[in-house]
């Protein structure tokens, strides 16, 4: 199994700050690398899609970037309602493993 | 608007069965690829089962032979049985849709049901 690692583990900023998040994979997964947002008690979110497409209604403050094994999420200004927890996903091979998340919380 | 309903959850002893459902709507859900995701308390997440249109079916080490995947496409209904129950079984289950294709990623979920497994 593909082996996905995020980076860092949590973090704190204040609203509008630029926030990265990297999720690296143990081979090769081409762009085949997804983002997902949780909020406490709620079902998770696409976000972003093989690598840096952005889904449907998300907004463009967050993006993605990278391919082969190494991946960032961005958000170029945080806003109150981004404090949540960020999963990495591949979808180069089954089973479709996920990062451990990376928790960005208010500073 | 896609809408992913699940239902079944709830407290079983270590051993037991439960069977999850969830109810599709808002899309064909005949057309689409479905998956089982798990996330146990204060946990990441884990994919666990999923089934093409045609009933193909895939599993996670951690549930194979003891969870079976199941859909009725004319009730557009998706279901989860699962056997032999472990502690560590204890999740948040979520339907997810599959949006199908190499590279596949999930754009829908369900809010999730929680099966809790404890004596």
């Amino acid at each position: 199994d593909i082996q996905m690692t995020q980076s860092p583990s949590s973090l704190s900023a204040s609203v509008g700050d630029r926030v990265t998040i990297t999720c690296r994979a143990s081979q090769s997964i081409s762009s085949y690398l997804n983002w997902y947002q949780q909020k406490p008690g709620k079902a998770p979110k696409l976000l972003i899609y093989t690598s840096s497409s952005l889904q449907s209604g998300v907004p463009s403050r967050f993006s993605g970037s990278g391919s082969g094994t190494d991946f960032t999420l961005t958000i170029s200004s945080l806003q109150p309602e981004d404090f949540a927890t960020y999963y990495c996903q591949q979808s180069y091979s089954a089973p479709r493993t996920f990062g451990h998340g990376t928790k960005v919380e208010i500073k | 608007e896609v809408q992913l309903v699940e239902s079944g959850g709830g407290l079983v002893q270590p051993g037991g069965s439960l069977r999850l459902s969830c109810a599709a709507s808002g899309f064909s859900f005949k057309n689409y690829e479905m998956n089982w995701v798990r996330q146990a308390p204060g946990k990441g997440l884990e994919w666990i089962s999923y089934i093409s249109s045609d009933s193909t079916k895939y599993y996670a080490h951690s549930v194979k032979g003891r969870f079976t995947i199941s859909r009725d496409n004319a009730k557009s209904s998706l279901f989860l049985q699962m056997n032999s129950l472990r502690v560590e079984d204890t999740s948040v289950y979520y339907c997810v849709r599959d949006s199908g294709g190499k590279g596949a990623y999930f754009d829908h979920w369900g809010q999730g049901t929680l099966v809790t497994v404890s004596s």
